[in-house]
């Protein structure tokens, strides 16, 4: 969906590294979401922002933080990476408020930690 | 823990038949769930959604089927076309979690010529 992005779309970084990866979106929507996707495993919530001010932990949040710097943008990072940090992340957006439960995903970004 | 159990994990089908996937979910509280599509490459993207009070819902040639008492739900593909070939999620979610979803392991369909 063109109205998330996500940047950059692919990155391979090294062990220890500080990576940051980052989201925009253009829906004015109110929640953003962090997933990342592995095989077999399905998508998993790291961390989740229902506006700028409330940022909350997913299931698998250690390792990772991330930042709301506007309701548009949301930010996820990984301070020292592990390679088992590998995987495929996508940001997702929703309009709560409004009452929808639908997230709109963007296109992912394939991190590789060597 | 695992509340939303997905099965197969990987389905091949020819074409013009009928793909059924499968989900099992833990929370009784969850009152919504939907079933999302994702083609290599993409974002997963919302195919059809059900909500409890009802046994059924169709689109097109996708069906939900939600049983309630047996906390199961399930994604019927009627007419399969190589086009459908893609990775599918069931998804629950209830409404005091503010919208946050729960996703299964995903099936990888793959829908022969």
């Amino acid at each position: 969906d063109a109205d998330v992005t996500q940047t950059p779309r692919n990155r391979i970084t090294k062990t220890g590294k500080r990576i940051m990866l980052e989201c925009s979106q253009t829906k004015g929507h109110d929640r953003m979401y962090w997933y990342r996707q592995d095989p077999g495993l399905g998508l998993r919530l790291i961390y989740y922002s229902f506006d700028v001010k409330d940022i909350n932990k997913g299931e698998i949040s250690d390792g990772y933080s991330v930042s709301r710097q506007a309701q548009a943008k949301f930010s996820l990072s990984l301070e020292s990476a592990i390679p088992n940090q590998t995987a495929l992340y996508f940001c997702a957006t929703s309009d709560f408020l409004a009452g929808g439960y639908e997230q709109f995903f963007g296109p992912g970004t394939r991190l590789t930690v060597l | 823990q695992q509340q939303v159990k997905q099965s197969p994990q990987s389905l091949i089908v020819q074409k013009g038949g009928i793909s059924i996937i499968n989900c099992a979910y833990e929370n009784t509280a969850f009152d919504y769930f939907p079933w999302y599509q994702q083609f290599p490459g993409k974002g997963p993207a919302l195919l059809i959604a059900i909500r409890p009070d009802v046994s059924e819902k169709k689109e097109g040639r996708f069906t939900i089927s939600f049983n309630k008492s047996a906390k199961q739900f399930s994604l019927h593909i009627m007419d399969s076309q190589p086009g459908d070939s893609a990775t599918y999620f069931c998804a629950a979610s209830h409404g005091n979690q503010g919208g946050k979803l729960i996703f299964g392991q995903g099936t990888e369909l793959s829908v022969k010529p």
